[in-house]
């Protein structure tokens, strides 16, 4: 099946600094890429949809100076945590749509744990 | 995208066949049911999906009403591995985007 990675798999930054997480999908190029931010005992919630060369679409509430997205090739997507604090420390998970299949199948990577001190 | 309903919890005991109802009335005809599990700190892993017809792999097996406003994922004989959340997502055959609900936690008991 198709593999997405994610690194790193878990970080701890001070408050106040920056924080690059990278999303690939291994064997197949990804025409969209979906980052979502799970805080304990909740659901999934979609921060961003991204594809390659363009801005990403936010959701509702999520700032996007705060939280950059860059999806610079068809294999990559980076989600840049900046000036981090406390309350964005949750567990990151990014997710790539296989563009060459029929139905657009969703795959998800293993998830990155951010904790701010 | 149609809401689903899920129960919060279930527990089944391990060799046992685990069913995990969903409900989702407002489902309409171009709409497919997704369902994913999320083992504890890892990223959600995808089972099985289906439009109207009952579907099985080597994972689960949906079934899917007649009228389509609910389904059932069954496990057929579930381990302990099993334990996880089970995400039933009703999504459009050509939308890409997933919505997470709560989910049903299933504990696999030995």
């Amino acid at each position: 099946g198709a593999v997405v990675s994610q690194h790193p798999s878990w970080v701890i930054c001070k408050s106040g600094t920056s924080v690059k997480i990278e999303c690939r999908s291994l064997d197949f190029q990804a025409t969209t890429m979906f980052w979502y931010r799970q805080f304990p005992k909740q659901s999934l919630m979609l921060m961003a949809t991204s594809n390659e060369g363009s801005k990403a679409t936010y959701e509702q509430g999520v700032e996007k100076d705060k939280f950059l997205i860059n999806h610079a090739s068809l294999t990559l997507s980076t989600l840049t945590v900046t000036s981090a604090h406390p309350e964005d420390s949750s567990f990151y998970i990014c997710s790539a749509i296989r563009g060459d299949l029929a139905v657009y199948e969703q795959y998800f990577g293993p998830g990155t744990r951010l904790t701010v001190t | 995208d149609a809401k689903t309903t899920q129960p919060p919890s279930m527990d089944c005991a391990e060799g046992r066949a685990a069913n995990l109802p969903c409900n989702h009335s407002t489902i309409s005809g171009n709409e497919y049911v997704y369902w994913y599990r999320q083992i504890h700190s890892q990223g959600p892993q995808y089972i099985i999906h289906g439009l109207k017809n009952n579907e099985t792999n080597e994972m689960a097996s949906l079934i899917i009403t007649e009228d389509r406003k609910s389904s059932t994922l069954i496990l057929p004989h579930a381990t302990l591995r099993d334990t996880a959340v089970y995400y039933c997502i009703v999504r459009e055959t050509s939308g890409s985007r997933l919505t997470f609900g709560e989910g049903t936690q299933l504990t696999v008991n030995p």
